[in-house]
């Protein structure tokens, strides 16, 4: 399995611009989530769907935020407009069921810069 | 609410130094509990993990074993490499649920020399 992909790996931006990441889960995985990493705030989540439909969007720092997953195959993270603190690396994982004891499988992550 | 602590780093080792890198969790319900490492670049992998009190993980010469009682989960190993060096996260995802929303600990540098 290639494990979750996600894309671009390196975005490096001006302040205002759109910014679109994409992840694609694991194949058959029901559970998608998004997180973002600072070295402020270390490891939050921001989202997460259950077979393409939003669950829990509380992370979303705010309405600058969305993101969409069509089907079960892709996800996207969309920030408009950008801004300088939003900065950090996003990392897409799924998971095959929300169980507590489910593994989260990660992505590389996507390094977001905003000048 | 839910929140993992984890000791602050970071921490650096001689090769073959016993590790121990401590966690704590507050949680509501019966949490399972899991221990990430994040390489340089890239994302973050699974490396043990427990389901329910005085389980033990173990993966890769790492041991934790789930402590209701003190609500601890501590990450040890008996003698480690340079290959350990990473970022170690904590994390735990609350019981009483259909889905596993993860909360993760701040993380903690390791950083291991020959």
């Amino acid at each position: 399995d290639a494990g979750v992909i996600q894309s671009p790996r390196h975005e490096v931006t001006e302040m205002g611009q759109e910014v679109t990441l994409r992840c694609k889960p694991i194949s058959g995985h029901d559970y998608l989530f998004w997180y973002r990493q600072t070295m402020m705030r270390g490891l939050e989540l921001l989202i997460y769907f259950n077979n393409n439909v939003p669950i829990d969007d509380s992370g979303m720092p705010e309405d600058r935020f969305s993101a969409k997953m069509p089907n079960a195959s892709f996800s996207t993270l969309k920030i408009q407009p950008s801004e300088p603190r939003d900065s950090a690396v996003y990392f897409c994982a799924s998971s095959l069921r929300g169980l507590v004891q489910e593994t989260q499988y990660f992505g590389p992550g996507t390094r977001l810069l905003v000048l | 609410g839910n929140s993992v602590t984890q000791m602050e780093g970071p921490v650096t080792l001689s090769e073959e130094a016993f590790l121990t890198i401590n966690c704590t969790y507050t949680a509501t319900g019966y949490p399972s509990l899991f221990w990430y490492v994040q390489y340089p670049g890239e994302g973050l992998q699974l490396l043990l993990k427990a389901t329910k009190a005085d389980d033990k993980g173990s993966n890769k010469g790492f041991e934790a074993t789930y402590r209701k009682e003190t609500t601890s989960f501590h990450l040890e190993k008996g003698s480690v490499q340079v290959s350990d060096s990473a970022v170690y996260f904590c994390a735990h995802q609350a019981g009483g649920t259909s889905y596993g929303k993860l909360t993760f600990g701040q993380g903690t540098i390791l950083t291991v020399h020959p």
